[in-house]
């Protein structure tokens, strides 16, 4: 098993522009999520899914979106760039039966 | 909703001593804390976790207690060693594993 596969690593965005983080995980999980990290202030919840189409928004959604189409995936889509959104971001899968989650590698995002 | 705090920011401690980091929550309704170690570069990992029927759980050298009364859970790692040196961060669900809080992190530093 690849486990929780985030891409790109990492990238660089002008203010304003648009793009989406993948996720992908291949442990038949149910509960999906993405955090952000910032130095400082630990994980912070942006939205999270409990199943396919189902999602919900986190502690900190605005400028974000997300869809869950299939069990496997679980895109984060930024809507307009903001250097507030410079960040490590990081997707996560749960197996229902635990409270676990299996992180990605992270994805570095700079905001310009 | 949810607030952790967590403390120390930072902690160095020598090889073969204690270390100690302390976590408070705010809403009584949560019941699951886990804790992660996150090594530098690399994705967090849940190293050990407890619910709120359990008072105290040991795996090894690391042991996390639970305070429900008083809104606290701990973190002991005992005989630490250089390996050990990470940023802990606690966490605690606010309605569902799936939907966590987490403290701001603590570097530990072990020392040879």
């Amino acid at each position: 098993n690849a486990g929780v596969t985030q891409t790109p690593k990492f990238q660089v965005l002008k203010t304003g522009q648009s793009m989406t983080l993948q996720c992908a995980q291949d442990m038949n999980h149910e509960y999906m999520s993405w955090y952000r990290q910032d130095p400082g202030m630990g994980l912070r919840l942006i939205h999270y899914s409990v199943g396919a189409g189902i999602t919900d928004q986190g502690e900190v959604p605005n400028g974000y979106n997300v869809s869950r189409s299939t069990t496997e995936d679980f895109p984060l889509r930024l809507l307009s760039a903001a250097p507030s959104q410079t960040s490590v971001y990081f997707c996560a899968s749960t197996p229902g039966s635990t409270g676990e989650l299996f992180f990605g590698e992270g994805s570095r995002l700079t905001v310009l | 909703g949810e607030n952790v705090e967590q403390h120390p920011s930072t902690l160095s401690v020598q090889e073969g001593d204690s270390a100690v980091i302390k976590c408070t929550y705010s809403d009584s309704a949560s019941n699951y804390f886990p804790w992660y170690k996150q090594e530098l570069g690399k994705r967090p990992q849940l190293i050990i976790d407890i619910r709120s029927n359990v008072g105290e759980k040991k795996d090894q050298r690391i042991a996390v207690t639970l305070n429900k009364t008083a809104k606290h859970f701990s973190l002991h790692i005992t005989e630490t060693q250089p390996e050990d040196s990470a940023v802990y961060f606690c966490a605690a669900s606010m309605g569902g594993f799936q939907k966590l809080v987490f403290g701001t992190g603590t570097r530990l530093l072990v020392s040879p």
